[in-house]
C-alpha cells in the first residue's frame, strides 16, 4: 500500500450505531488529519495530530472522537451521530518541520447516517 | 464571507479551451494550494505556492500575493481535466488549510 488510505470507503450507520473510521499512511509522516466535506460547504478541518498529540480540535462535537495510537494510524470514532453528519471524511497527512507542508489526502469514507 | 473565496463555482468548456480559476484570501498565509479532486472524492495536491509562478504539464499557477489572489490555468483543456478545484489556504502560523468551496469543471469533448 502506497500513500494514505482509509477504511471503510463507504459507511452507512443509523443514529444509536457505534461505528470507526480507521485512516493509515505510509510516507513516513508526523502529522495526521481528519477533515469533513459536506454537500455544498468547503472542506472543514475537525482534528490535527502531530506526533500522537492533538494540536487542533476545530470545535468538534464530542459524538465524533478522534484517536491516534501511532504517527502512522489515525481513527475516528463515531457514535449517536445525526443525519447532519452525513458527509465525506476525508484523512491527510504531512510532514511538519520539512520543506514543505503539502498534505496527502486519502480517498475518504462516504458516511450516511440515517 | 469566507476566508478563502473561488470563481467561479462552475466552468463549463469545450475541449481545447484555456481555463482559469481565480482564488481570492483575507488571511496572512504561508502557501496556497490548489487540489484537485475528482468523483468518488479523492483529492490530489496539484501545487503549493509562495510566490511566483509554477507550471506542471498543462497546468500552471500563479500568486500575487501583495493582492492577495491567486490563479489557476489549465492549458489546451481535456475531458479528463474535469474534476473540482480547490484553493485552499495554509495559515500562517497555524498549522491548518482553510479551503475555498471549489470550481466544479466540466469539459465537454
Amino acid at each position: 500500500e502506497t500513500g494514505v488510505t482509509q477504511t471503510p470507503r463507504h459507511l452507512v450507520m443509523g443514529m444509536t450505531n457505534k461505528k470507526s473510521l480507521k485512516c493509515e499512511q505510509h510516507l513516513g509522516h508526523n502529522a495526521m488529519y481528519w477533515y469533513k466535506q459536506s454537500a455544498k460547504k468547503p472542506l472543514e478541518l475537525m482534528f490535527v495530530y502531530n506526533f500522537k498529540e492533538q494540536t487542533e480540535n476545530n470545535s468538534v462535537p464530542s459524538r465524533f472522537s478522534p484517536e491516534c495510537p501511532n504517527s502512522s494510524h489515525l481513527f475516528l470514532h463515531l457514535h449517536t451521530l445525526q443525519p447532519e453528519d452525513s458527509a465525506l471524511y476525508l484523512c491527510a497527512s504531512s510532514q511538519v518541520g520539512g520543506t514543505t507542508d503539502t498534505q496527502y489526502f486519502g480517498p475518504g469514507t462516504r458516511l450516511t447516517v440515517l | 464571507k469566507n476566508e478563502v473565496e473561488q470563481s467561479p463555482q462552475n466552468l463549463t468548456a469545450q475541449e481545447g479551451e484555456f481555463i482559469t480559476i481565480n482564488c481570492s484570501y483575507s488571511v496572512g498565509i504561508s502557501a496556497l494550494h490548489w487540489l484537485q479532486q475528482h468523483p468518488g472524492g479523492g483529492i490530489v495536491s496539484l501545487f503549493m505556492l509562495s510566490s511566483g509562478k509554477k507550471k506542471h504539464g498543462r497546468l500552471i499557477a500563479t500568486i500575487n500575493i501583495q493582492e492577495k489572489h491567486s490563479s489557476l490555468h489549465i492549458t489546451a483543456s481535456h475531458p479528463r481535466d474535469s474534476a473540482v478545484y480547490i484553493c485552499a489556504a495554509s495559515i500562517q502560523g497555524a498549522q491548518k488549510l482553510v479551503f475555498g468551496q471549489g470550481t466544479r469543471l466540466t469539459i465537454n469533448p
